[in-house]
């Protein structure tokens, strides 16, 4: 079993859609909980960083963890072409070694 | 936010020869570092954690003496693929740990090895 499951994709939805990505973990050892963006042939850049159960927002992107269920989302409200990437979701221990979902692609179409 | 470089951006060698990756923290120090290998449409893997002064730990099936990693300083980290095959193409991508404010890792905009 993975580590950490996260569906390929590719995903598909119009502009201005919300959009839901989710990631599933094995380990209740992991404490922090993260999501990359990371465009074609770029390094990840981080989008969201939480710690503990609940819900984060920063502007349009809202991430939610529940450990209980070993769940992990990321919800982008109103998207925008400008958000087609792929999303990947990372856990970790105590913020050393990531590991990391196998990402999956969104693309929204205008 | 912490910024993170990689030098090159790109490279294409012939097999058998020696290709070395910068990665440099440009505002930060990073006392830890990390060297990353990306598939196309794949997740990433981590290679091994290097930290400053110290000799770098490599994940399991990582061969150390080919990929060899340095990181002699707070702000620089070097991979080392040597004797480098086709197989060996990949997109490396490094990262480094920030510590001031929370504990992160940031990431630089990798690096495209293509070995003929």
């Amino acid at each position: 079993q993975k580590e950490v499951e996260q569906d390929p994709g590719p995903l598909s939805v119009p502009e201005g859609a919300i959009v839901s990505l989710n990631c599933t973990y094995s380990n209740s050892a992991f404490q922090y909980f993260m999501w990359y963006r990371q465009y074609s042939r770029k390094g990840p850049e981080l989008l969201m960083y939480t710690y503990s159960s609940g819900n984060k927002e920063d502007g349009r992107f809202t991430a939610q963890v529940d450990k209980s269920s070993k769940y992990i989302s990321l919800f982008i409200r109103d998207s925008q072409p400008s958000d087609s990437a792929t999303y990947l979701c990372a856990v970790s221990r105590g913020a050393q070694k990531l590991v990391f979902g196998q990402g999956t692609r969104l693309t929204i179409n205008p | 936010g912490a910024v993170v470089s990689q030098h090159p951006s790109r490279v294409i060698c012939k097999s058998g020869t020696s290709v070395k990756i910068e990665c440099r923290s440009l505002d930060f120090q990073a006392t830890t570092m990390f060297w990353y290998r990306q598939f196309p449409k794949k997740s990433l893997m981590l290679m091994a954690t290097s930290n400053e002064g110290s000799k770098a730990t490599y994940e399991q099936g990582v061969e150390k003496d080919k990929f060899l990693i340095n990181h002699a300083s707070l702000t620089l980290s070097t991979l080392t693929v040597t004797s480098a095959h086709p197989e060996d193409s990949s997109f490396y991508i490094c990262s480094a740990r920030e510590r001031r404010v929370r504990d992160e890792q940031f990431f630089g905009p990798g690096t495209r090895l293509t070995v003929l």
